[in-house]
C-alpha cells in the first residue's frame, strides 16, 4: 500500500470517447501530480496542482483536463484521445513543493486508445 | 537546467551476482538524487535519496547509491542480487532552484536465475 490510489488499473476507450482518471491519496499531501510513461522514454511530467491550484502544465494537450476539487483527489479527464496517447499514466503526491520532493506514486492507470 | 542519464537500458545478471546501475547528472546548481525501482503493474517507489553529508546512502533490500559530486555521479549498487530485484530502476535529481524531479530513461534489471 502506497498511500497513492488509482482507479482504473486498465483502460480501453476508442478515439471518441470521454472518460476518467481518479487518484487519491491518504498520506496528508499537498501537492498532486499526473505523468505520462511511455515506453523507454523519461516520465514525462503533464501537470502539477498544490493546495488544489494547478502550477504547472507542461504544454499538455487540451484533450487531457486535469481537476482537482480537494488536496487528496485527482482527476484527469480524457476526451477525444489519439491511439499515440496510449500509454501508463501514473498519479504522484509530495508532501508540498519545496525541495527535496520526494514523490509517492501511485500504480498507474494504463490506458490503450483504439 | 538538470538532466539525467541513465547509461544502461538493460542489465542482465545472474542471481546472488552484484550489479551496478549507472547514472549520470548535469546541474549546475547543488542537487538532490534519487533511485526508484518499479516493479512489474506497479508504480514507482523510492528506493534511496541523497540530500546532504555522507555520499554513500544506503537504501531498501540491500541496494546503496555513492554520490561522486566530481564525476557528477550517483551509481546504484547492490553486492547480491535476488530474482525479486528484476524490476525497472531511474535515477532523478532536482536541483536547488526547481522542485520537480527530472527522471532518467530507466534501466531495467533482469535478474536469471
Amino acid at each position: 500500500e502506497t498511500g497513492v490510489t488509482q482507479t482504473p488499473r486498465h483502460l480501453v476507450m476508442g478515439m471518441t470517447n470521454k472518460k476518467s482518471l481518479k487518484c487519491e491519496q491518504h498520506l496528508g499531501h499537498n501537492a498532486m501530480y499526473w505523468y505520462k510513461q511511455s515506453a523507454k522514454k523519461p516520465l514525462e511530467l503533464m501537470f502539477v496542482y498544490s493546495l488544489e491550484e494547478r502550477v504547472e502544465n507542461n504544454s499538455v494537450p487540451s484533450r487531457f483536463s486535469p481537476e482537482c476539487p480537494n488536496s487528496s483527489h485527482l482527476f484527469l479527464h480524457l476526451h477525444t484521445l489519439q491511439p499515440e496517447d496510449s500509454a501508463l499514466y501514473l498519479c504522484a503526491s509530495s508532501q508540498d513543493r519545496g525541495s527535496p520532493n520526494i514523490q509517492y506514486f501511485g500504480a498507474g492507470t494504463r490506458l490503450s486508445v483504439l | 537546467a538538470q538532466s539525467v542519464t541513465q547509461l544502461d537500458s538493460q542489465v542482465p545478471v545472474f542471481e546472488e551476482a552484484p550489479v551496478e546501475l549507472r547514472c549520470n547528472y548535469s546541474s549546475s546548481v547543488s542537487v538532490y538524487l534519487f533511485w526508484y525501482v518499479q516493479y512489474p503493474n506497479q508504480g514507482l517507489q523510492l528506493l534511496l535519496k541523497y540530500l546532504s553529508g555522507s555520499t554513500l546512502v544506503k537504501g531498501i533490500n540491500g541496494f546503496e547509491a555513492e554520490f561522486n559530486k566530481s564525476q557528477t555521479s550517483f551509481h546504484l549498487r547492490k553486492p547480491s542480487v535476488h530474482i525479486s530485484d528484476t524490476a525497472e530502476y531511474f535515477c532523478a535529481v532536482v536541483s536547488g532552484g526547481s522542485y520537480i524531479p527530472t527522471f532518467g530513461r530507466g534501466t531495467s534489471l533482469i535478474v536469471h536465475p
